[in-house]
């Protein structure tokens, strides 16, 4: 149980276009996701907390209107990088944390966003 | 906000020997605390969590110690194995983990044959 995919787990765009990536929790419901990104070799920094059928909650220094987030089910989020600069590209991964789990957060495997 | 700092940023050990991994938080409210181990372009996996309420928590060779006076919590690896090599987050937070997670800097642990 506590399984989390994300999609793509790659991706490669061109500066100035938007590039989506969608976070599931397969086995249970999420009452509340979470986007962190990770630099190359660096800890992993929260970047926002999405919870369904509400607006986003954005860390200090995170753009929320460049990093949108839609929480629209209890199984589904999803984050879009606007206008992409080559200073986005990094590993974002997503967390799913039910509660009836105990709180625990479980990671999806993350994205690769490289822009060129 | 939350600040959570790791000792050390490399830890090399023997196989068979204990390692030892030790984070400080600087928020009282926090009151949950998990460990993640995570390997080279891979997710993080936990490992370990405690909660403010308890003072040690072991898992087989796993174990963690938490003082919430002193504001610190450690990672204990016993006899430690090949496998054991990655790197290793502790994290921290308040709400029992309903809010977000503050990660220290990882410690990356090398398991010397």
């Amino acid at each position: 149980g506590a399984v989390v995919s994300q999609h793509p787990s790659r991706v490669i765009c061109k500066s100035g276009t938007s590039v989506k990536i969608e976070c599931r929790s397969l086995d249970f419901q999420a009452t509340t996701m979470f986007w962190y990104r990770q630099f190359p070799k660096k800890s992993l920094m929260l970047m926002a907390t999405s919870n369904e059928g509400s607006k986003a909650t954005y860390e200090q220094g995170v753009e929320k209107d460049k990093f949108l987030i839609n929480h629209a089910s209890l199984t589904l989020s999803t984050l879009t990088v606007t206008s992409a600069h080559p200073e986005d590209s990094s590993f974002y991964i997503c967390s799913a944390r039910a509660q009836r789990m105990g709180g625990e957060q479980y990671f999806g495997p993350g994205t690769r966003l490289t822009v060129t | 906000g939350e600040n959570v700092e790791q000792h050390p940023s490399t830890l090399s050990v023997q196989e068979g020997d204990s390692a030892v991994i030790k984070c400080t938080y600087s928020d009282s409210a926090s009151n949950y605390f998990p460990w993640y181990k995570q390997e080279l372009g891979k997710r993080p996996q936990l490992i370990i969590d405690i909660r403010s309420n308890v003072g040690e928590k072991k898992d087989q060779r796993i174990a963690v110690t938490l003082n919430k006076t002193a504001k610190h919590f450690s990672l204990h690896i016993t006899e430690t194995q090949p496998e054991d090599s990655a790197v290793y987050f502790c994290a921290a937070t308040w709400g029992g983990g309903a809010d977000g997670l503050t990660f220290g800097k990882g410690t990356h642990l090398i398991i010397q044959p």
